[in-house]
C-alpha cells in the first residue's frame, strides 16, 4: 500500500516568515494529493490539494509543489500570520480500485507573533 | 455547507464494553470513512464503506466493525472495548472515490478504562 512520510514533525516560525512542510510517497501510481489544516480541537479541513497532471499550484498565501519523479510534494505558506497556526497532514491517493488516501502524521506549525 | 456530525463528542467506557459510535452526513454522498487520530501518528483508516451495506477494511481495522443500513449513517463499533482504543474517532464523507474533498466530523474523544 502507499506510504506517506511527512517532515518536519514540528516547524516554529516568526510571523511573515515563510513555512514549508514536505511529504513523500511511495506508490508511483499516487495522482492525488491534498493538505489537510487542522486548529486545536476543530476538525480537519481541505485548504489546498493537486493532481499529477499539474506541477504546481497557488492559492494566495499557499501552494503546493509536486515532483513526480522524486515522488515528493510540498506545501508552501508565505507570509504566515498566528492563525496560521495548527497540524498541517498530506496525503497521497492512487487511482485504483476502491483507493483512499492515506495521511502523513502531521506536522505541527507554531507562528509566533 | 456539508454537516457530518457525530453523535458523540465524548465517551468513557470500560474495558470489555460494547461502544457504538454514530456519524451522519447529510449531502448525500456514497462514500463514507471512519480515521482514528492519535498524537504522532496522524489520521489512520480504520474502515471505509462506498455504498449502502458495502465496506471495506482500511489500515487498522482489528477491533472494529463498521455498519451501514442506511446512505446517510455509518456507525463504527467497537464489540470488546480495550485501553488501547483509547483515541480520537473521526468521521468522514466525500462525494468521489478516490479524490475530493473529505468532510470531516468533529470528532468522538474515547477513552477506555
Amino acid at each position: 500500500g502507499e506510504n506517506v512520510e511527512q517532515h518536519p514533525s514540528t516547524l516554529s516560525v516568526q510571523e511573515g516568515d515563510s513555512a514549508v512542510i514536505k511529504c513523500t510517497y511511495s506508490d508511483s501510481a499516487s495522482n492525488y494529493f491534498p493538505w489537510y489544516k487542522q486548529e486545536l480541537g476543530k476538525r480537519p479541513q481541505l485548504i489546498i490539494d493537486i493532481r499529477s497532471n499539474v506541477g504546481e499550484k497557488k492559492d494566495q498565501r499557499i501552494a503546493v509543489t509536486l515532483n513526480k519523479t522524486a515522488k515528493h510534494f510540498s506545501l508552501h505558506i508565505t507570509e504566515t500570520q498566528p492563525e496560521d497556526s495548527a497540524v498541517y497532514f498530506c496525503a497521497a491517493s492512487p487511482p485504483t480500485g476502491y483507493s483512499t488516501l492515506t495521511f502523513g502524521k502531521g506536522t505541527m506549525l507554531l507562528v509566533s507573533p | 455547507d456539508v454537516k457530518v456530525t457525530q453523535s458523540s463528542r465524548y465517551l468513557v467506557k470500560r474495558t470489555g464494553e460494547k461502544v457504538f459510535l454514530e456519524c451522519v452526513q447529510d449531502m448525500d454522498h456514497e462514500n463514507m470513512f471512519w480515521y482514528r487520530q492519535d498524537p504522532g501518528l496522524g489520521l489512520r483508516l480504520i474502515y471505509f464503506s462506498y455504498d449502502v451495506k458495502m465496506k471495506e477494511k482500511g489500515d487498522i481495522p482489528e477491533g472494529y466493525s463498521v455498519s451501514r443500513e442506511k446512505k446517510e449513517r455509518f456507525s463504527l463499533i467497537l464489540e470488546s472495548a480495550s485501553t488501547n482504543q483509547t483515541s480520537m474517532y473521526l468521521c468522514a464523507s466525500r462525494e468521489g472515490l478516490w479524490a475530493g474533498e473529505l468532510f470531516f466530523g468533529e470528532g468522538s474523544r474515547l477513552t477506555v478504562l
